[in-house]
């Protein structure tokens, strides 16, 4: 069973530019969220997304957007990038299982989108 | 919202030594903590979890203990082997208001183990 896949997994963007990151979770998965890690700041939250509607949102600026289509793929989108968006951006996938304790809480990486903003 | 403080942030052991990561978090209410292996360059990888109806799991050579009183959970990982080096992190996961997974992970800092040959 094929994991996370994110493309591209290198690019390399100059200040003011935006940038499109696409993410294909794991087959039979219908969340999708969207984490930023950086040296200074760690792994931080971004979004969430489920049935094409974002359900749950980090503490980023307006300026870092996603979306999710109805095959569960998703992108997420950073325009008017500066230079303290250079991170690595990883996408998980979960699958959504009713229930407090269902199976569904766990979260599948994918190896991440190397951006850096020149 | 919740905050999860990881220790050490820098972890050496000879090989065959065991090691052990502590994390504590902050929202009583948090119900899931994953842990996480990052290697180099890629992604991370989820090795282990605990939901807090229980206070312990293992698998093989790793496990995690869980003390919802103190609000804190550890890693061990026994027998250490050189391929066991990389940066692991601990999270934390709360219920939506329904009592459902909000899906949003909580992170500490990470800890580099370094298991030495």
């Amino acid at each position: 069973k094929a994991g996370v896949t994110q493309t591209p997994r290198y690019l390399i963007k100059t200040r003011g530019q935006q940038v499109t990151l696409s993410c294909s979770p794991i087959s039979g998965h219908r969340s999708v969220s969207w984490y930023q890690q950086t040296p200074g700041q760690g792994l931080q939250f971004l979004f969430e997304y489920f049935s094409e509607t974002q359900r749950n949102k980090g503490n980023f600026p307006g300026r870092f957007s996603g979306r999710q289509f109805s095959n569960s793929r998703s992108e997420m989108n950073v325009s008017t990038l500066e230079l303290g968006d250079s991170a690595l951006y990883l996408c998980a996938s979960s699958l959504i299982v009713r229930g407090r304790w269902a199976s569904g809480n766990t979260i599948y990486f994918g190896e991440g989108s190397w951006l850096t903003v020149v | 919202g919740e905050n999860v403080e990881q220790h050490p942030s820098t972890l050496s052991v000879q090989e065959g030594d065991s090691a052990v990561i502590k994390c504590t978090y902050s929202d009583s209410a948090s119900n899931y903590f994953p842990w996480y292996k990052q290697e180099l360059g890629k992604g991370p990888q989820l090795i282990i979890d605990i939901r807090s109806n229980v206070g312990e799991k293992k698998d093989q050579r790793i496990a995690v203990t869980l003390n919802k009183t103190a609000k804190h959970f550890s890693l061990h990982i026994t027998e250490t082997q050189p391929e066991d080096s990389a940066v692991y992190f601990c999270a934390a996961n709360r219920p939506n208001n329904s009592g459902g997974s909000n899906y949003k992970l909580t992170f500490g800092k990470g800890t580099l183990l370094t298991v030495n040959p």
